[in-house]
């Protein structure tokens, strides 16, 4: 158990929806990163968080938005699904920023979207 | 061509086999991160390092840093490492993390 952990575990949802994923950090985290992983593209990275301010962006398209709370909680809203987004989502809390030595990431479980 | 290039894609290898995983990437780095992927999904984060060498159990791992190129090394493997390996390299200039695509490695008793 890496201490990250993730809800839902799956969604089943329709093309068009909406949907939050939600992430909590290893306690004193303060760095929270959201990834992709679908079959035909591996893992992507998507966005950084470090306390509450975004730190970084990868390919994350404008139907998707993230925000860290004052919780240091985060939060990955897809919204406009297609069916191209089924994927598994990983969340990942680091104490510092990815680049710093002290910065290893621990990943949570993931959550799975299908979008039918 | 991918920023973070692994090789080779698959490896299967008799239990008790030394294995070595090679990573290579074209971007400037602040880490090079090696990930391990069961067939569950769950990923575990093996190690991070920014030079040198790095130790834990079976598992080496080095960098380097002139060469742009790392390595991943199991000693005396065992089926239970049967898994899929990832290199990731953080930018240096955007922090952010680049993926290789990955190394299924399957140990045979």
């Amino acid at each position: 158990d890496s201490g990250v952990t993730q809800t839902p575990k799956h969604l089943i949802t329709a093309t068009g929806q909406r949907v939050t994923l939600r992430c909590s950090p290893r306690s004193g985290d303060l760095s929270v990163y959201w990834y992709q992983q679908s079959l035909d593209q591996g893992l992507q990275f998507l966005i950084q968080y470090y306390n509450g301010e975004e730190r970084a962006k990868g390919n994350i398209l404008e139907r998707f938005s993230a925000q860290q709370f004052p919780d240091l909680h985060s939060e990955l809203n897809l919204s406009s699904l297609e069916l191209g987004d089924s994927a598994l989502y990983f969340c990942a809390s680091s104490v510092v920023p990815s680049g710093r030595v002290e910065g290893e990431q621990f990943f949570g479980p993931g959550t799975r979207l299908t979008v039918l | 061509k991918n920023e973070v290039e692994q090789s080779p894609q698959n490896l299967t290898a008799q239990e008790g086999e030394f294995i070595t995983i090679n990573c290579s990437y074209s971007v400037g780095i602040s880490a090079l991160h090696w990930l391990q992927q069961h067939p569950g999904g769950g990923i575990v984060s093996l190690f991070m390092l920014s030079s040198g060498k790095k130790k834990h159990g079976r598992l080496i791992a080095t960098i380097n840093i002139q060469e742009k190129h790392s390595s991943l090394h199991i000693t005396a493997s065992h089926p239970r490492d049967s898994a899929v390996y990832i290199c990731a390299a953080s930018d240096y200039n955007t922090d952010k993390l680049i993926f290789g695509t990955g190394t299924r490695l399957q140990v045979f008793p």
